[in-house]
């Protein structure tokens, strides 16, 4: 079974603060996406990875960014926590953008409050 | 761009009876569809997806969707509801080599 394993699944954090989220996949799957979920809004895509070292922004990139240095491995960084970006946050990866490639796996999200 | 409308915001129904989810897409090909469902405080898992062939596809747990290019839908349907039911679903769509967009997610609640 594929494996996408969030570091932490609750996080709280003070305003300011620059914020790691790391999430790993172990199947060799070429893409990587940042969610976050709000009540009401479903999932919005922050940012998505083709490739290592390669990302294109997502619905609401601002106020992150993000690092994939090796395949398995992507990181989301808030550059400085605001409480607006108090969220759940969700990994997911799946082996490509095409047809039956396209399925995303999920890991067990990450709650991060902000004060 | 693809978009994807989950009209319902929350359904409520008795255990036993029937569920159908409603889901509407935007996209002028014929797209990749998705059923996710999330228990609290987990993440998603897919029920079932459609990409080509046979337009009513089954999932696990009983689940199952239509995919109507007429009408531009992927309803998912249960036929009998079980209480381990309740939990938020989310429909996605997949098109033009982008990441899957979600629909803003129905929330199931199930009487005993």
């Amino acid at each position: 079974d594929v494996k996408v394993t969030q570091s932490s699944r609750y996080l709280v954090k003070r305003t300011g603060e620059k914020v790691f989220l790391e999430c790993v996949q172990d199947m060799d799957h070429e893409n990587m996406f940042w969610y976050r979920q709000d009540p009401g809004l479903g999932l919005r895509l922050i940012y998505f990875s083709y490739d290592v070292k390669m990302k294109e922004k997502g619905d609401i990139p601002e106020g992150y960014s993000v690092s994939r240095e090796k395949k398995e491995r992507f990181s989301l960084i808030l550059e400085s926590a605001s409480t607006n970006q108090t969220s759940m946050y969700l990994c997911a990866s799946s082996r490509g953008l095409t047809g039956s490639n396209t399925e995303a796996f999920f890991g067990q999200g990450t709650r991060l409050t902000v004060v | 761009a693809q978009s994807v409308t989950q009209p319902d915001i929350h359904i409520t129904v008795s255990e036993g009876a029937s569920l159908e989810l409603r889901c509407n897409y935007s996209y002028g090909a014929t797209p990749y569809l998705f059923w996710y469902v999330q228990s609290p405080g987990q993440g998603l898992q897919l029920l079932l997806k459609y990409f080509s062939g046979d337009t009513l596809v089954q999932g696990i747990k009983g689940f199952e969707a239509e995919f109507k290019r007429s009408q531009s839908s992927f309803n998912l349907r249960k036929p009998s509801v079980h209480w381990s039911d309740a939990a938020e679903y989310f429909c996605a769509v997949g098109a033009g080599r982008r990441a899957l967009t979600f629909g803003s997610g129905t929330r199931l609640q199930v009487q005993p």
